[in-house]
């Protein structure tokens, strides 16, 4: 069964920190991660996904597949960096589906 | 380019009734999915649907179905309401072929 695992539900940083968003997954096959997020009173939205390999809004995140990890990293928070974030994974080929984590809500103090 | 549009915004229903619910894709996109958003069972994938055939569909009872039609909007139904049916439901669009999914708002299910 693939699962997706955001172990924290809240994290509270201020300007200026470092943020690191924790992703884990299991997944029989060779998986797509996703980085999804949702600014207040707006949609979910597309942040980044592995095989684009690129950044977005300062942020970036690896697949490490010895760790089954997908973390989303930026050096420096800023305070519109506030928002749920959602890790997601599908599969490459096949089933599209995205299967969700729970979600951690970052909140950026000024 | 407009994005997914989703009717309507809230519903509020009872128990034993039915709904329906509409998505229309951004133009040119094929595939549409759905997806249940509870506080307490997070984001669900439902269902999946390109060029008007189901391809994929998620772990929920009967009760729930879908279509698509030729010009790629979708509907889902959910019949005999369940009180746990009241959630956030989401439709998202692709352009198929592994490409990104766009969310919709979402329509507001209430059950009472």
């Amino acid at each position: 069964a693939q699962r997706v695992t955001q172990p924290e539900k809240l994290l509270s940083v201020f300007k200026g920190a470092p943020v690191e968003l924790k992703c884990n997954y299991s997944y029989s096959g060779s998986p797509e991660l996703f980085w999804y997020v949702q600014y207040s009173r707006q949609r979910l939205q597309l942040l980044l996904r592995h095989i684009s390999r690129e950044s977005i809004k300062g942020f970036t995140a690896d697949l490490n597949k010895g760790e089954t990890s997908f973390h989303l990293k930026k050096p420096f928070a800023q305070e519109e960096d506030s928002a749920m974030y959602y890790c997601a994974l599908s599969g490459l080929t096949g089933r599209r589906a995205l299967t969700f984590g729970s979600g951690t809500r970052l909140q950026v103090q000024p | 380019k407009a994005g997914v549009t989703q009717t309507p915004r809230y519903l509020i229903k009872t128990r034993g009734q039915q709904v329906t619910l509409s998505c229309s894709p951004i133009s040119g996109h094929r595939s549409v999915s759905w997806y249940q958003q509870t506080p307490g069972q997070g984001l669900q994938f439902l269902f999946e649907y390109f060029s008007e055939t189901q391809r994929n569909k998620g772990n929920f009872p009967g009760r729930f179905s879908g279509r698509q039609f030729s010009n790629s909007r979708s509907e889902m139904n959910v019949s005999t309401l369940e009180l746990g049916d009241s959630a956030l439901y989401l439709c998202a669009s692709s352009l198929g072929g592994g490409e990104p999914q766009h969310f919709g708002d979402g329509t507001r299910l209430s059950i009472l």
